[in-house]
């Protein structure tokens, strides 16, 4: 079945601090999408990114960095030289190809808090 | 502002009440899903709605839970004879059908305590 887990229920650094959230899904489809959310306080999810199954290529966007493994079934997220902005709680979720409703399955979040 | 948006934000409701939420998604959007959110969890896939036709519903969506979606605009989310394990945040999104991205638009979300 389906899955997503962020095994890190809550992180908390020093401004300035480099920080990895990580993220291991199953799934039995071949084709299927990845995605990381932010959540800040106020509470509306914001999209990061997405990753297709078939591209393996790591993205970089400012201090915003993901590695996609799919050998081990990973998707991890890393933030360079963190800020205080970037406390929030930070979702990955999958979608399968095979749902032709494209609903996103979660994982329970990481919360990441930054210390000024 | 053009982006996903929900009414109420807050709701506070007796045990037992009925109540509604709406959810007005991106206008050119013809894909609407509801989510639920607990605390210290994930959201989790309630039901999915192509233009007006109700596609699928998750298990979690008990007989006392209906959701409409009138001529595919706007949609709301109904809850009968609310009970406490009701509480949660109620998340709506969009997004567009027939692109390659998916990426779904959240809205603000609405949270229900019920008391």
């Amino acid at each position: 079945a389906q899955k997503v887990t962020q095994a890190q229920t809550e992180i908390s650094v020093v401004e300035k601090e480099d920080v990895t959230l990580d993220c291991v899904y199953e799934t039995r489809d071949t084709t299927y999408y990845l995605f990381w959310y932010k959540q800040p306080p106020s509470g509306e999810l914001v999209f990061l990114i997405r990753r297709n199954s078939f591209d393996e290529q790591n993205e970089i966007s400012g201090r915003y960095s993901w590695n996609f493994q799919k050998s081990t079934s990973s998707f991890n997220f890393t933030i360079t030289a963190s800020q205080v902005v970037d406390s929030a709680v930070y979702f990955c979720a999958l979608r399968e190809t095979s749902s032709n409703t494209g609903k996103l399955i979660f994982g329970q979040g990481t919360t990441l808090q930054v210390k000024p | 502002d053009t982006g996903v948006s929900q009414d109420p934000r807050h709701k506070i409701t007796k045990r037992g009440q009925n109540v509604t939420f709406r959810c007005d998604p991106i206008s050119e959007h013809n894909r609407l899903y509801w989510y639920r959110q607990t605390l210290g969890q994930g959201p989790e896939f309630l039901t999915y709605f192509q233009n007006e036709a109700q596609l699928e519903k998750s298990r979690l969506l008990s007989d006392r839970f209906s959701a409409e979606r009138p001529k595919g605009s706007f949609s709301t989310l109904e809850i009968q004879r609310t009970e406490q394990g009701d509480s949660a945040m109620y998340l709506c999104a969009s997004s567009l059908l027939g692109t390659l991205s998916y990426e779904q638009y959240f809205g603000p979300g609405t949270r229900l305590t019920v008391t």
